[in-house]
């Protein structure tokens, strides 16, 4: 059973850098799937941030590409965000989240998800 | 980057109704890569559909997609009392992904 579990500081003070671990259990993080970080501001919609793929290239979100840097640690079978220069805007709950592709090429999206970490931005 | 808009915002039915969601996209969804979740307050969303029609593992059959290019809709034929909830559509064909603003299904 693929679980995924996000660790990190709840409180961050502005314009530092809001860094998250998602541990993956249950499955090889270097096997061919994709990983993906997903926010969520009280009482609102969700927001995706980004996405990284088994071949190691990484998307991410136009409106926080500047900001966000997403990397896999194979060793440990974890994946991270980091989002510099937060403001109060960035207080959200944190998801990290699963997808897959198959051998035909053919993707499949988010089937996994953590239980998400609040963090919030202030001083 | 494709915009997603759902609609309605809130929608008010009873059990047993049928509920109908709408997710227009702002240009064609590569491959019907349309994807509908379910999130209940405190939790993580839960995927239902993939490909704008195939429900994932443990998905009901009350529960179906259907659409393609821009046109999304997820139908729920006969509501249960655990469905009402906030859905979201997302579309991930796309190298950069996107979710709809949610439609939140209550009570009425």
């Amino acid at each position: 059973q693929v679980q995924l579990q996000e660790s990190g500081p709840g409180l961050v003070k502005p314009s530092e850098t809001l860094s998250l671990t998602c541990a993956v259990s249950g499955y090889s993080i270097s096997s061919g799937y994709y990983w993906g970080w997903i926010r969520q501001p009280p009482g609102k919609g969700l927001e995706w941030i980004g996405s990284i793929y088994h071949s190691g290239s990484t998307y991410y979100n136009p409106s926080l590409k500047s900001r966000v840097t997403i990397s896999v640690d194979t060793s440990k079978n974890q994946f991270s965000l980091k989002l510099s220069s937060v403001t109060a805007a960035d207080t959200a709950v944190y998801y990290c989240a699963r997808g897959h592709y198959d051998s035909s090429g053919y993707y499949y999206p988010f089937d996994y998800w953590g239980q998400g970490t609040l963090v919030t931005v202030s001083s | 980057e494709i915009v997603l808009t759902q609609s309605p915002g809130t929608l008010s039915l009873s059990p047993g109704e049928r509920a109908t969601l709408s997710c227009r996209a702002s240009q064609s969804v590569s491959s019907s890569y349309l994807a509908w979740y379910q999130q209940k307050p405190g939790q993580a969303p839960r995927l239902l559909i993939y490909g704008a029609s195939s429900r994932a593992t443990g998905i009901p059959d009350r529960f179906s997609g259907s659409g393609s290019g821009t046109d999304f809709t997820l139908t729920i034929s006969r509501l249960e009392p655990e469905d009402f909830a906030v859905y979201y559509c997302q579309q991930y064909g796309s190298s950069l992904n996107t979710f709809g603003q949610g439609t939140k299904l209550e009570i009425k």
